[in-house]
C-alpha cells in the first residue's frame, strides 16, 4: 500500500527555475525522506526531516513538513539539467519499521 | 564510500526457472531490504531483513523468499519466474534502528522473464 503520494507527477520546467514538488501521506510518521533516482537506476538519499522538525535545508534543497496537513514539500532552487531524473517522497512510521515510497514525480530541467 | 553492489544490471530468465538475485553491502548494515519498481505503482516492499538469518515479510512476498546468511549480503530467489515478476529490483540497506536514517541502494536488476 502506497503510503506517499507526489504530486504533480511529472514536471518541465527550464533551467535556473524552481521545483517544487509535494508529499501527502495518511498516518502519522516519526521521518519523512526524499529520495531521487536517475533513469533506470537505484535511488539516492537526498535529505531526511523529522515529525517535531518543519523545515530542512540542504545545498539548493529546502524540504518543509507540516504533520498537521499529512504533506511535504521539496524545493530545488535554480534547476540545472542534471536535476532531471525522478524524485521520490519516503515516509517512516515506526510501528511499521519499515520505509513507504511514493510513486514519484518526474523532473525533466531543459536548457 | 558506502556501497550496495547488485549481482547483475540485466537479467533475462524463462518461466519456470528459480532465480537468484544477489546483494552484498560493504558499509556493515545490520538492515537491508529487497523493492520491486513497476511504472505507476513506485516501489513496493517484497521482503527485509534485520539481522542475519532473520527475515520478514514486506508488502508483495507471494512468488519470493530471501537468504541472509552472512550480514554483508542478501539474496531474492524467486521459486519459478513468471511472466509478471518482470521488473526492476532494488536492494537497499540502513544502518541503525531501521528507517531512522537513510537508506543506500544498490543501481537495481532489470529482470525479464519470457
Amino acid at each position: 500500500s502506497q503510503q506517499g503520494e507526489e504530486d504533480p507527477q511529472a514536471l518541465s520546467i527550464q533551467e535556473g527555475e524552481n521545483a517544487t514538488m509535494n508529499c501527502s501521506y495518511k498516518t502519522s510518521i516519526n521521518n519523512l525522506q526524499w529520495y531521487r533516482q536517475n533513469s533506470g537506476r537505484g535511488l539516492v538519499h537526498l535529505i531526511l526531516i523529522r515529525s517535531n522538525e518543519r523545515e530542512k535545508h540542504s545545498g539548493r534543497l529546502r524540504v518543509t513538513l507540516d504533520t498537521s496537513k499529512k504533506s511535504s514539500s521539496l524545493l530545488i532552487t535554480a534547476s540545472r539539467a542534471a536535476d532531471t531524473a525522478s524524485y521520490f517522497c519516503a515516509t517512516f512510521t515506526g510501528t511499521a519499521s519499515k520505509l513507504t515510497f511514493g510513486t514519484g514525480t518526474r523532473l525533466q530541467v531543459t536548457l | 564510500d558506502v556501497k550496495v553492489t547488485q549481482s547483475s544490471r540485466y537479467l533475462v530468465k524463462r518461466t519456470g526457472e528459480k532465480v537468484f538475485l544477489e546483494c552484498v553491502q560493504d558499509m556493515d548494515h545490520e538492515n537491508m531490504f529487497w523493492y520491486r519498481q513497476d511504472p505507476g505503482l513506485g516501489l513496493r516492499l517484497i521482503y527485509f531483513s534485520y539481522d542475519v538469518k532473520m527475515k520478514e515479510k514486506g508488502d508483495i512476498p507471494e512468488g519470493y523468499s530471501v537468504s541472509r546468511e552472512k550480514k554483508e549480503r542478501f539474496s531474492l530467489i524467486l521459486e519459478s519466474a513468471s511472466t509478471n515478476q518482470t521488473s526492476m529490483y532494488l536492494c537497499a540497506s540502513s544502518l541503525g534502528d531501521r528507517g531512522f536514517q537513510g537508506y543506500t541502494f544498490g543501481s537495481g536488476t532489470r529482470l525479464t522473464v519470457v
